[in-house]
């Protein structure tokens, strides 16, 4: 069964610092892997998506996630926190089988530190 | 904003009520998804619709929860006889074309706050 994890709960970096979020998915192939952040009362806002291609994504507000086939992975990483990047992010996976369900990780919920 | 959009925002209900949460697909989407996404939890999957045809609902409680897309209005996600555990944010999302057929991700709505006293 297809499944995301995201083994950090909460994570607190100081403003400037650089950051990385982990996510590890299972799945039997390729699939398709997103991260999104969630403001508090929010809702969803894609940051980067891979479907194919080249493994090191770019996405907006200056994030970027690698694709690691071998690692069964696909962190989220910042060179340069801003205060403005405080909230929850969720990985989240879809399979070729599955035309419809995204498969979200239970998210990690990021603290800036002034 | 031509976004995916939701209301009401919030919802109070009392036990035994019906709550019906509606979501408008962004323009030139047909493909719309329903999401609960209980306190300090992750998203997750109840029912997958396109126009008038529901195609995955898997994620959806057997008794009281129902969804419809409609060939004119918004999706509408009705749960009927409340409970204290249906208090939870409801997402919905849509996408131009199936998941898995490229590059079709799907956009959220701000979600619909539910509450039940």
């Amino acid at each position: 069964a297809q499944s995301v994890t995201q083994p950090d709960i909460h994570i607190t970096v100081s403003e400037g610092a650089s950051l990385e979020l982990r996510c590890n998915y299972s799945y039997g192939a390729t699939p398709y892997l997103f991260w999104y952040v969630q403001s508090p009362g929010q809702g969803l806002q894609l940051l980067l998506k891979y479907f194919s291609g080249d493994t090191l994504v770019q996405g907006i507000k200056g994030f970027e996630a690698e694709f690691k086939r071998s690692q069964s992975s696909f962190n989220l990483r910042k060179p340069s926190v801003h205060w403005s990047d405080a909230a929850e992010y969720f990985c989240a996976v879809v399979g070729y089988s599955s035309a419809s369900k995204i498969i979200f990780g239970s998210g990690t919920r990021l603290s800036i530190r002034p | 904003n031509a976004g995916v959009m939701q209301n009401p925002r919030h919802l109070v209900r009392r036990r035994g009520q019906e709550a019906r949460l509606r979501c408008s697909p962004m323009k030139g989407h047909s493909h719309v998804y329903w999401y609960r996404q209980l306190p300090e939890e992750g998203l997750k999957f109840m029912v997958y619709l396109q126009k008038e045809n529901i195609i995955d609902e898997s994620g959806m409680p057997k008794e009281r929860f129902s969804a419809e897309f409609p060939k004119e209005g918004p999706s509408i996600l009705r749960i009927q006889q409340v409970v204290r555990g249906d208090s939870a944010a409801y997402f919905c999302a849509s996408s131009q074309g199936p998941m898995n057929t490229g590059n079709q991700p799907q956009h959220f709505g701000d979600g619909t706050r539910l509450s039940i006293l």
